[in-house]
């Protein structure tokens, strides 16, 4: 269908409380990033998930920082005990196996850690 | 200091200007090279990559790579006003670990 779809747009929070961000990546990419986003900083890398290999989890910030891909689609990304420095946009980008070159992003989720 | 540096402007040209985005990097072991245009509260979407030293050209986009001066462009020709965005530069080993600049706002007002 249509592209890289994220769950919420966006989401405000209280510090300490734990959230969840959703990515439906397109169907069929066996490539699935997490990325962060904040203001200034460029694109930071999160974590990265390739079919059934163990990911990449070298770019996450803290262990407050989870991701899982259930049946390799739909990926979940995990704050715990969200900090005010965790406010940011996450987004999420799928690619094919046939052309890893083209990362294909979803419209991200707007986090606020208020 | 980062690994990809770039210029946050904005840069604001008239239409029809020729417009150039430039980048640094400092790891001399990258190899993959890409340029990407992010839309306001859009995600960043793949305009060019080059692997290794050379130019590519796509339309009114030319992509630079000089690998002895570490130095990235991104030309664009007769530009328009929908060119105005923010352009990424990214660089990295592979595909599965790019590190990005933070980004140039440009601007082209008609």
């Amino acid at each position: 269908g249509a592209g890289v779809s994220q769950s919420p747009s966006n989401k405000v929070t209280e510090k300490g409380k734990d959230v969840e961000l959703r990515c439906d990546p397109i169907s069929g990419h066996t490539a699935l990033y997490w990325y962060r986003q904040s203001l200034g900083q460029g694109l930071e890398f999160l974590i990265y998930f390739q079919g059934n290999s163990a990911p990449d989890k070298s770019g996450l910030p803290s262990d407050r920082f989870s991701a899982e891909r259930t049946g390799g689609s739909v990926s979940t990304l995990t704050i715990q005990r969200t900090q005010q420095e965790d406010s940011a946009v996450y987004l999420c980008a799928s690619s094919p196996r046939r052309a890893e070159e083209t990362q294909y992003f979803g419209p991200g989720t707007r986090l606020l850690v208020l | 200091q980062k690994e990809v540096e770039q210029d946050p402007g904005p840069l604001s040209v008239p239409e029809g200007a020729i417009v150039s985005l430039n980048c640094t990097y400092s790891n001399s072991a990258f190899q993959y090279f890409m340029w990407y245009r992010q839309y306001s509260r859009k995600g960043p979407e793949l305009l060019m990559y080059t692997y290794s030293s050379g130019n590519k050209e796509d339309g009114r986009f030319t992509a630079q790579v000089d690998k002895s001066s570490k130095y990235i462009s991104l030309f664009i020709r007769d530009s328009q006003p929908s060119d105005s965005a923010t352009y990424l530069c990214a660089s990295g080993t592979g595909f599965q670990k790019l590190v990005f600049g933070t980004g140039t706002r440009l601007l082209v007002s008609p």
